[in-house]
């Protein structure tokens, strides 16, 4: 059982490029989130989607983008990489057992630095 | 504004004893707390959680205490091996008025020494 697969593992990027960060979780959970992870901080939400079809923003939206394909993926992008976004950034998916925004699993992480 | 913070950024412990590691919290409507550990690389992983109905809650090895009169949540972990080397984060769920989001602490650095 994979749990919460993320992909790249890790990506350099240069200002101005685009990438889409990819999350996949194999536990039929409704809800999934992105974070970021920054040196001395703890995790800071970015955009999550409570149920398949329906997205919202979190603390950290600006720079982002987020599609939910299905109810397993569960995608982050970045339209322009900034420095500013240079970061780890996870994902996470919880289930019915708890309502949203109770037990995350978390995804390995996606290492990113943009130059 | 709300905060989860933590008391400790790094804790050394001896092989054995047991570790103790302290979380305040300021929103007093949060109504669910959860503690994970992350080991380096990896992603943070569930210990264990408590609802704000509860004082104390136990699992395999840790401890959760909740003290709601002072804002004060603890992961108490018995007898600590090399294995619990690790960052702990609280997190705290806000409350319907907060969105329900997880809130969650900077992180306290456990090194265990053999």
């Amino acid at each position: 059982n994979a749990g919460v697969t993320q992909t790249p593992k890790f990506q350099v990027l240069k200002t101005g490029q685009s990438m889409t960060l990819q999350c996949a979780q194999d536990m039929n959970h409704n809800s999934m989130y992105w974070y970021r992870q920054d040196p001395g901080m703890g995790l800071r939400l970015i955009y999550y989607s409570a149920s398949e079809g329906t997205t919202d923003k979190g603390e950290v939206p600006n720079g982002y983008n987020v599609s939910r394909l299905n109810k397993r993926e569960f995608s982050l992008r970045l339209e322009s990489a900034a420095p500013s976004q240079t970061s780890v950034y996870f994902c996470a998916s919880s289930g019915l057992a708890r309502a949203v925004f109770g037990i995350q699993y978390f995804g390995a992480g996606t290492r990113l630095s943009v130059l | 504004g709300e905060s989860v913070g933590l008391h400790l950024p790094t804790l050394s412990v001896q092989e054995g004893d047991n570790s103790i590691i302290n979380c305040a919290y300021s929103n007093s409507a949060s109504d669910y707390f959860i503690w994970y550990k992350q080991e380096s690389g990896k992603g943070p992983q569930f210990i264990i959680d408590i609802r704000s109905n509860m004082d104390k809650r136990q699992g395999q090895r840790v401890t959760v205490l909740l003290n709601k009169t002072v804002k004060h949540l603890s992961l108490q972990i018995a007898a600590t091996q090399p294995g619990d080397s690790a960052v702990y984060f609280c997190a705290e769920k806000g409350g319907v008025a907060a969105g329900n989001k997880l809130t969650f602490g900077g992180g306290t650095r456990v090194l265990v020494k053999p």
